[in-house]
């Protein structure tokens, strides 16, 4: 266990609907992430926040929408997704400071958009 | 902004031998190049990482290598072992806080028993 975890695991969601994938990290890091990960693109950053702010927008469409209340958890919120956005959605945090840079990953969201 | 290319998409080695996998990137003021393995329906994990002000780090069977004026940085595996086919991915980025990484497209590593 690395201290990131992901909920839930696995998502199937129609076009219509609206979601929340939730990550939190018990590692006591500052900076937290959001990937996007398919088999055509290799791992694509979405979101940075660092204590809270968010610090880089990777040109993500705007039913994406990411919610950093704490430094501990970071949400998703989905809505009117499209086929092409099925992907495994991963969660990232590192202590965002000088120090170590690793970032450590969640267990990810599969999400399947039919 | 930063493009990271990554080289090969599949490898295949027999065990015992060693594997290099390299990466260019296009943003010369990056300054932080880290390595992750990625197992089979596992989460990416850092393997070794190397900053700007160093050519190489070394970390047992592990080494990276880099050359700032090519934009230029490789992994090595020596004496390699099955536990170590996964999917590798190099990263560039500048470290400011939080890091903004740009990750290549990853290379399949299998070693043959």
């Amino acid at each position: 266990e690395t201290g990131v975890t992901q909920t839930p695991r696995h998502l199937v969601m129609g076009m219509t609907n609206k979601k929340s994938l939730k990550c939190e990290q018990h590692l006591g890091h500052n900076a937290m992430y959001w990937y996007k990960q398919s088999a055509k693109k290799p791992l694509e950053l979405m979101f940075v926040y660092n204590f809270k702010e968010q610090t880089e927008n990777n040109s993500v469409p705007s039913r994406f929408s990411p919610e950093c209340p704490n430094s501990s958890h970071l949400f998703l919120h989905l809505h009117t997704l499209q086929p092409e956005d099925s992907a495994l959605y991963l969660c990232a945090s590192s202590q965002g400071s000088t120090g170590s840079y690793e970032q450590y990953f969640g267990p990810g969201t599969r999400l399947t958009v039919t | 902004g930063e493009n990271v290319e990554q080289h090969p998409s599949t490898l295949s080695v027999q065990e015992g031998d060693s594997a290099v996998i390299k990466c260019t990137y296009s943003d010369s003021a990056s300054n932080y190049f880290p390595w992750y393995k990625q197992e089979l329906g596992k989460r990416p994990q850092l393997i070794i990482d190397i900053r700007s002000n160093v050519g190489e780090k070394k970390d047992q069977r592990i080494a990276v290598t880099l050359n700032k004026t090519a934009k230029h940085f490789s992994l090595h595996i020596t004496e390699t072992q099955p536990e170590d086919s996964a999917v590798y991915f190099c990263a560039a980025g500048l470290i400011q806080g939080a890091q903004k990484l740009v990750f290549g497209q990853g290379t399949r590593l299998t070693i043959n028993p």
